[in-house]
């Protein structure tokens, strides 16, 4: 059985921190994706990264950066430099053929 | 290219009506989703159609829920008597084949007072 696990519940930091979102995962299978989506006020899902359970290379999107680790299961998701427009929902999911699982999500709020 | 679309973006049923949400895949995309989000929760898989098939219902959570995709074209999902525990955003997404990214829809907020 899949379960992905974001422990934080609710972040807020002021503009300008640095934050970071946890995800823990657990799967039996070696073949696996995982992803993180941004739900923003006005509800749609956006996605912002998948990566492929034999990379393990960490990734930099401009203020957006990653960090898988299979020997402690996580693909955290760091934001540097927060700014207002990052408030949202952030959901880390895994998915396995086409099964695909959320965690529960981590609202995070950038105050000015 | 349009994206994945979702209607109403809003909905307010009683207890016991009947509601029909609707999703309009990415052209050519023969797979769709559709998931749930209730009360702050995870966001929960419902079922996976490949084109008019239904490939996975395991998620479905009682009969009072029906997927159709006629056609293999766009979806319904109909909850019908609608209860209270559903309230919550209904997602849709597509792909176009196993094992590549989904599109997300912006959701059907239901609301059942």
């Amino acid at each position: 059985a899949q379960k992905v696990t974001q422990a934080q519940t609710e972040i807020s930091v002021v503009e300008k921190e640095d934050v970071t979102l946890d995800c823990v995962y657990e799967t039996r299978d070696t073949t696996y994706y995982l992803f993180w989506y941004k739900q923003p006020p006005s509800g749609e899902l956006v996605f912002l990264i998948r990566r492929n359970s034999f990379d393990e290379q960490n990734e930099i999107s401009g203020r957006y950066s990653w960090n898988f680790q299979k020997s402690t299961s996580s693909f955290n998701f760091t934001i540097t430099a927060s700014q207002v427009v990052d408030s949202a929902v952030y959901f880390c999911a895994l998915r396995e053929d086409n099964d695909m699982r959320f965690g529960a999500g981590t609202r995070l709020t950038v105050k000015p | 290219e349009a994206g994945v679309t979702q209607f109403p973006s809003h909905s307010v049923i009683e207890k016991g009506q009947t509601v029909t949400l609707r999703c309009d895949p990415i052209s050519g995309h023969d797979n769709l989703y559709w998931y749930r989000r209730v009360m702050g929760k995870e966001i929960k898989f419902l079922l996976h159609f490949v084109k008019e098939s239904k490939q996975d219902e395991s998620g479905m959570p009682n009969n009072r829920f029906l997927a159709e995709r006629t056609g293999g074209t766009y979806s319904t999902l109909k909850v019908q008597p609608a209860e209270l525990e559903d309230s919550g955003v209904y997602f849709c997404a597509s792909s176009s084949r196993q094992g590549s990214g989904y599109t997300f829809g912006s959701g059907t907020r239901l609301t059942v007072v």
